[in-house]
């Protein structure tokens, strides 16, 4: 079965910094990995999606990589800013049944503080 | 265009009631998902349509009913829920059902359940 891991489950830092999330996965059989942002009731925006063939994605100052075969995925937010305050959710997709499923690591919650 | 739309917004619903929750893209999707996100939880899939078949169902109770009317409308019937249904239903879309690296996932805003 396949689980998504992420850690820590919040972090509070000063506007600034480089920060790095970290998402680990069990199931290395995975069709692409998708990085997710959700402000608080709101529904989710999709930041980076990384496909199985690929290492690493860029948008902005956000850089996502992904090494499949140790099941690890981490983003990259440079010079982070208070807009940058979310949850952050990762999600792997594989396939059952035929159709796309995909699993969500439980989010890390982002404070950035000005 | 990336957008779902998702109605209502906001729903509050007896145990004895009987709603829908809606949701439309026109991003020419052909796969469409309902996701259920209590509060401080990851999203859980419920239900996968892939080309207006039923393609996954999570064991979800029968009380929920998905149904696809065409290739840019997802539904949801609701009908005797429980308090511990109260939640945000999450629709989704990506390009194709059938897998193939690549395919984004598009979210909607969401639909708050509150069940009493």
């Amino acid at each position: 079965k396949q689980e998504v891991t992420q850690i820590p489950a919040a972090l509070s830092v000063p506007e600034g910094e480089n920060l790095v999330l970290n998402c680990s996965f069990t199931d290395s059989a995975i069709y692409n990995l998708q990085w997710f942002r959700q402000d608080p009731g709101k529904g989710l925006t999709s930041l980076l999606l990384i496909q199985s063939s690929q290492r690493e994605q860029t948008s902005g100052r956000l850089n996502a990589s992904l090494d499949k075969s140790s099941g690890r995925s981490t983003l990259y937010i440079a010079a982070s800013q208070p807009g940058d305050s979310a949850t952050y959710l990762c999600a792997v997709s594989f396939s059952q049944g035929g159709s796309e499923k995909l699993v969500f690591g439980k989010g890390m919650k982002l404070t950035v503080n000005p | 265009d990336t957008e779902v739309t998702q109605t209502p917004k906001h729903l509050v619903m007896g145990m004895t009631n009987k709603k829908s929750l809606k949701c439309e893209q026109h991003m020419g999707h052909r796969a469409m998902y309902w996701y259920k996100q209590k509060a401080k939880k990851p999203p859980e899939l419920m239900f996968v349509y892939s080309y207006e078949k039923l393609s996954i169902n999570e064991s979800v109770p029968s009380r929920f009913s998905p149904e696809c009317p065409n290739s840019s409308l997802l539904n949801l019937h609701l009908h005797a829920l429980q308090p511990e249904d109260s939640a945000l239903y999450l629709c989704a879309s990506s390009r194709q059902g059938v897998v193939i690296s690549g395919n984004t996932i598009y979210f909607g805003e969401g639909s708050w359940l509150t069940v009493v």
